[in-house]
C-alpha cells in the first residue's frame, strides 16, 4: 500500500534522552513535513524538506533536528534541548511540481516523558 | 503571521442533524483545506479549495472558500456516528511546497445515537 508509515505509535523518553522519530512514505513525493499538536490546539510545524538534503526550520524548531538524506526518508530527532516534549507528532508529504496537491498525514507518534 | 479562528471549538448535536463551522483569517489564502482527525490519528483530507468563491461537494460534506479569500465554510448534512472528530481548517498562501499550512484549532464534533 501506497502511504506514510511513522514509527513507533508510542515512544517514551527519559530526562535528557535524545529521541528519535521515523516517518518514511513511498508515494515518491518531494516534500515532507513535521508536525506537533499539543492538546485543544491546531498543528504546528517544526521543520520541513522540499527536496533531498535540504531542509527549513518551522515555527518552533528549538529543541528539534532533522536530516533528510533520502528521498522517501525524513526522521525527527527530539533532543534533550526540548523541555516540554509531551505531544502527539505528525509527519506529512505532498506531491510538488504540478499545480498545488495538498499534504497527507502519517498516524503519528505519541511521545511522552518517563 | 498568519491565524485562523475556527468555531466553533466544539459541537454536541444529534444523529441526523446538520452541522456546519468555519474558519476566519487575518489575511488571505489561496488555498483552503479540511481535515478530519480521529483520535490518535492523522488528519485525513477531505474537501481541498482552489478558487475564491468555489463550492465543492464529497458526499455529504460542501465547503465553500469565500470571496474575500479570508474565510472557508464546512457544512455536514445528516450526521451519522462515524462523523464524530475533530476537524480542522487550513489555509495557505502559495503553491510551492515552502510555503507553510496555517491549521486551525479545531472543531471537536461529538454526535449522539
Amino acid at each position: 500500500d501506497g502511504g506514510i508509515t511513522q514509527s513507533p505509535k508510542y515512544l517514551f523518553r527519559k530526562e535528557g534522552q535524545n529521541v528519535t522519530l521515523s516517518c518514511e512514505q513511498n508515494l515518491n513525493h518531494d516534500a515532507m513535513y513535521w508536525y506537533r499538536q499539543d492538546p485543544g490546539q491546531g498543528l504546528r510545524l517544526i521543520y520541513y524538506s522540499q527536496i533531498v538534503n535540504d531542509f527549513q526550520k518551522g515555527d518552533i524548531a528549538e529543541g528539534y533536528s532533522v536530516s533528510r538524506e533520502k528521498k522517501e526518508s525524513f526522521p525527527l530527532t527530539v533532543t534533550s534541548a526540548q523541555k516540554n516534549p509531551t505531544a502527539f507528532y505528525l509527519c506529512a508529504s505532498r506531491e510538488t511540481g504540478l499545480g498545488y496537491q495538498p499534504q497527507h498525514f502519517g498516524d503519528g507518534t505519541r511521545l511522552s516523558i518517563l | 503571521g498568519q491565524q485562523l479562528n475556527q468555531s466553533p471549538q466544539s459541537m454536541f448535536i444529534q444523529e441526523g442533524e446538520d452541522v456546519s463551522m468555519n474558519c476566519t483569517s487575518s489575511s488571505i489564502f489561496n488555498t483552503w483545506l479540511w481535515y478530519k482527525q480521529d483520535p490518535g490519528e492523522g488528519p485525513v483530507l477531505l474537501i481541498a479549495l482552489y478558487k475564491a468563491g468555489e463550492l465543492t461537494s464529497n458526499g455529504r460534506l460542501t465547503a465553500q472558500f469565500g470571496i474575500t479569500r479570508k474565510d472557508s465554510f464546512l457544512n455536514i448534512s445528516a450526521s451519522i456516528p462515524s462523523d464524530v472528530g475533530i476537524y480542522f481548517c487550513a489555509g495557505q498562501l502559495g503553491e510551492t511546497s515552502g510555503s507553510r499550512l496555517t491549521f486551525g484549532e479545531g472543531t471537536q464534533l461529538t454526535v449522539n445515537p
